[in-house]
């Protein structure tokens, strides 16, 4: 079965940092792309951010360039969101979410498995 | 950007009815489009891939139609457990974008 379990959520300043980890199991995680979408409370999904197999590419939202970094350890198999200079509209949860497979048809940027979620509130 | 509309905001249907969710992309997406069902306090879960593929385990009354730029997602004979909100998604033109969603609630 395939399980995503996010964790790292919390409260946070303005400007702060956070760490969001995903830990994966119930499939060869270094086989998918991976990717972060958040979801305000109540409002619609947005996509943030996807990386590639081994992690040598990766890609993110115009609204988080530059301030997020996402990451993996196919080791481990975890995946990871770095939050740097947070806002106030970072506020979400912010699911893992994997790729799409049926057999050898796979897309990259459908999500077939998402993980429960883990909030992140920024406020002073 | 592709922008995707969802219409109706929300549609109120009885059980055992049929609901019609539309998705509307702002350009062609050929048949790139996928639906996810969304239950209170829980995340979504893929319903239709390629505009008209049931995913793994999703029963046979949800059914998706079209291409292009207009999107159809049906659902016969209602069940207590499909009162969700629905979205659809597109990933033929970067970055993938979500539509506002359609809540299915009870009539």
């Amino acid at each position: 079965e395939v399980q995503l379990v996010e964790s790292g959520g919390g409260l946070v300043q303005p400007g702060g940092s956070l760490r969001l980890s995903c830990a994966a199991s119930g499939f060869t995680f270094g086989s998918y792309w991976m990717h972060w979408v958040r979801q305000v409370p109540g409002k619609g999904l947005v996509w943030v951010s996807r990386i590639n197999t081994d992690g040598s590419s990766t890609s993110y939202a115009d609204s988080v360039k530059g301030r997020f970094t996402i990451a993996r350890d196919n080791a481990r198999n975890v995946l990871y969101l770095q939050l740097s200079s947070l806002r106030v509209e970072d506020s979400a949860v912010y699911y893992c979410a994997r790729s799409f497979c049926r057999g050898n048809n796979c897309h990259a940027d459908y999500f077939q498995h998402w993980g429960q979620g883990t909030l992140v509130t920024v406020s002073s | 950007e592709i922008v995707l509309t969802q219409s109706p905001a929300t549609v109120s249907v009885s059980p055992g009815e049929r609901a019609t969710l539309s998705c509307r992309a702002s350009n062609s997406i050929s048949n790139n489009l996928a639906w996810y069902q969304q239950k209170p306090g829980q995340a979504p879960t893929l319903l239709i891939d390629d505009a008209t593929n049931r995913a793994t385990g999703v029963p046979a009354r949800f059914s998706g139609s079209g291409s292009g730029t207009d999107f159809t997602l049906t659902i016969n004979s209602l069940e207590p457990e499909d009162f969700a909100v629905y979205y659809c998604q597109q990933r033929d033109i970067w970055p993938p974008t979500f539509g506002p969603g359609t809540k299915v609630d009870v009539k």
